[in-house]
């Protein structure tokens, strides 16, 4: 079925340092989504990127959608401990949403 | 609002027995789904419905049976637990049917352990 592949599995960072994830498809996607889930906790929707080559930020987060719509990046300035946790991305596929893998982020203070 | 709620938070269960996940969600969405999560595969859709009445399969619906006879609940019935079933479940709901600017909610989850 339809999947987004999500790099990094595992990234595990000194505090201050910057993270990526990203999230590629083999299809053109009208639109992808981002999750953050805290240890322990449910998943939380961060953002939604819809236009190609599209840019919003959120404080330290950075989210970058494709010029060709396969793929989208999420960027962390100076991580810091609120930081760990794993970060999904999501697409869109009929009337289903369909989750990455996951990057799982641990920040060592 | 409490948004998406789901009973129990844990439980253990023997081989071939048979429970009820509960999801209710406060909110008038339209759209409800559950998810299971395991170690290094992310979430992957069990069954969704677009409505009250309305229910369809996701990507791993084996095992599984939902129904939907109101927009407030969708409950997931596992019809005889096995070990592979173990796993934490979340239910989700998004106001319309999943698309651009719809965003989906998601309860606390359900932490299950079949023995």
């Amino acid at each position: 079925g339809q999947q987004v592949m999500q790099i990094p599995q595992y990234q595990h960072v000194q505090e201050g340092e910057d993270f990526t994830t990203y999230c590629n498809s083999s299809t053109t996607l009208s639109n992808i989504q981002w999750y953050k889930q805290r240890p322990g906790g449910h998943p939380v929707f961060l953002i939604q990127l819809v236009k190609s080559g599209e840019v919003k930020k959120q404080k330290r987060l950075t989210f970058q959608f494709g010029e060709a719509k396969k793929n989208s990046s999420l960027h962390i300035t100076a991580t810091q401990t609120t930081d760990v946790g794993t970060y999904f991305c999501a697409e869109e596929y009929g009337n289903k949403l369909v989750f990455g893998a996951g990057t799982i982020l641990r920040v060592k203070s | 609002n409490a948004g998406v709620t789901q009973t129990p938070k844990f439980q253990v269960l023997k081989t071939g027995q048979s429970m009820t996940l509960q999801c209710a969600q406060d909110m008038n969405h339209e759209y409800m789904s559950w998810y299971r999560q395991d170690p290094g595969m992310g979430l992957r859709l069990i069954h969704y419905s677009v409505g009250a009445g309305i229910t369809d399969q996701g990507e791993v619906p084996n095992g599984y049976n939902v129904s939907r006879s109101t927009t407030e609940d969708f409950p997931l019935r596992l019809l005889s637990a096995a070990p592979s079933q173990t796993s934490v479940y979340f239910c989700a709901s998004t106001r319309g049917r999943v698309g651009p600017q719809e965003t989906q909610y998601f309860g606390p989850g359900t932490r299950l352990l079949v023995l």
